[in-house]
């Protein structure tokens, strides 16, 4: 059964990069089973999707992020990381790392989520 | 961007009643769409994808049905663990993914 755990810092100031990274176990990160994804969910609102990455080191980001989103991967560590630069107010969010099914592209399995705060 | 409209936002049920919560994309998406439950605190759970198909371990009272642009997820006999927040998610657009804004389900 794969899972999934995040980890980084949860606050981070105005202007600086959000760092986090997700930790694959049960699974090679290079199966090939999944794409890699980040999404997150602001406090009381829907989910976004921030951006994905292939075992090959291929990305996609959603556009209204691009560029500002840098997604890669450490398949030694399996592990994938996700640095968002000049962070605002606006970036708050639960933080989710998830499996996207390479077939079908559903999201299963989620890692459990981590806050981050952009807050000076 | 295909946007997606979930209907009702909020709905108040009792445990036994028979739910129907509504997705409409809009343009079609074939059967690119998949519904999620999320309980407080907690990361999304997949319940249905390809439009209509269960995900191994989810219960039986739970059913998807629709294509095109309108889809519907059903909850034949609500049970207490239900009451949670129900997203459609498109995947036809991939991999420009995107949610619908969410129906809250609430014990009357």
């Amino acid at each position: 059964q794969v899972q999934l755990q995040e980890s980084g810092p949860g606050l981070v100031k105005p202007s600086q990069t959000l760092s986090l990274t997700c930790t694959v176990s049960g699974d090679s990160i290079s199966s090939g089973s999944y794409y890699w994804s980040w999404l997150r969910q602001p406090a009381g609102k829907a989910l976004e999707w921030i951006g994905r990455i292939y075992t090959s080191g291929s990305t996609n980001y959603n556009p209204s992020l691009k560029s500002r989103v840098t997604i890669s991967v450490d398949t030694s560590k399996n592990q994938f990381s996700l640095n968002l630069s000049s962070v605002t107010a606006a970036d708050t969010a639960v933080y989710y790392c998830v499996g996207d099914e390479v077939r079908f592209n559903w999201f299963d399995p989620w890692g459990q989520g981590t806050l981050v705060t952009v807050s000076s | 961007d295909i946007q997606m409209t979930q209907s009702p936002s909020s709905l108040s049920a009792f445990v036994g009643d028979r739910v129907t919560i509504t997705c409409r994309a809009s343009q079609s998406i074939g059967s690119y769409l998949n519904w999620y439950q999320q309980k407080p605190g907690k990361a999304p759970k997949l319940l249905i994808y390809a439009a209509s198909s269960l995900q191994s371990g989810v219960p039986s009272r739970f059913s998807g049905s629709g294509s095109g642009t309108d889809f519907t997820l059903t909850i034949s006999s609500l049970q207490p663990e239900d009451f949670a927040t129900y997203y459609c998610q498109q995947s036809y657009s991939t991999p420009m993914y995107t949610f619908g804004q969410g129906t809250k389900l609430e014990i009357k």
